[in-house]
């Protein structure tokens, strides 16, 4: 099975920051890498397909990139709105989520 | 829209089912599959199993072979889980979602989402 590394855990950052998050895959996934948001009490939301496609209607603040094993997941201006847990997932064979990263406002 | 509504909170004791339903609408069923997610109290997000809206076929989390059936019911748009021999560990909020395929046909990414459902495992 694929594991699914990311980091950081847990991240604090004013209104305003960049903030990146990396997920690092077991072996070569190509491009085959979601990243999704999850809020408290929601249901979670596809933001990036295939490492680094927009899903529709997501802000442009948010992007991703990389291939191969390494990958990361950008936001360029942080909003308070972007408060929530970020998920990385392979989709590359049976899918595994990323640990998380929770997101807080400093 | 397109939307996915799910069942309703279970209560259930150690041991016993639960069948979770998925009911889909707004887009073609068949073209998609339905994909089923949990997340215990506290923890991050587990990938339980898939399946082929149209043809029924399945793969499950390796964890879970055994314990789990998914199944769909074309004829109501509806997808269903089913986890048998509950554990204290089950309990948790159950995602289904619709999964997209890629042009080669293989089940990529999960593009909409159910509200959730609890079970909770209590004696």
């Amino acid at each position: 099975d694929i594991q699914m590394t990311q980091s950081p855990s847990s991240l604090s950052a004013s209104v305003g920051d960049r903030v990146s998050i990396t997920c690092q895959a077991s072996q070569d996934i190509g491009n085959y890498l979601n990243w999704y948001q999850h809020k408290p009490g929601k249901a979670p939301k596809l933001l990036i397909y295939d490492a680094s496609t927009l899903e529709t209607g997501v802000p442009s603040r948010f992007s991703g990139g990389g291939s191969g094993t390494d990958f990361t997941f950008t936001i360029s201006s942080l909003q308070p709105e972007d408060i929530a847990t970020y998920y990385c997932q392979e989709s590359d064979g049976l899918p595994t989520f990323g640990g998380g990263t929770k997101l807080e406002i400093k | 829209q397109v939307q996915l509504v799910q069942s309703g909170a279970e209560v259930k004791k150690p041991g016993a089912s639960v069948k979770v339903s998925c009911k889909a609408s707004g887009y073609i069923f068949t073209n998609y599959g339905v994909t089923w997610v949990r997340q215990a109290p506290g923890q991050g997000l587990e990938w339980m199993g898939w399946i082929g809206a149209n043809s029924g076929n399945t793969n499950y989390a390796q964890t879970l072979q055994g314990r789990v059936t998914m199944t769909t019911d074309t004829s109501t748009n509806t997808a269903y889980m089913e986890l048998e021999s509950l554990r204290s560990d089950d309990t948790a909020l159950y995602y289904c979602a619709r999964v997209r395929r890629d042009s080669s046909g293989w089940f990529r990414a999960f593009d909409i989402w159910g509200q959730g459902t609890m079970v909770t495992v209590s004696s």
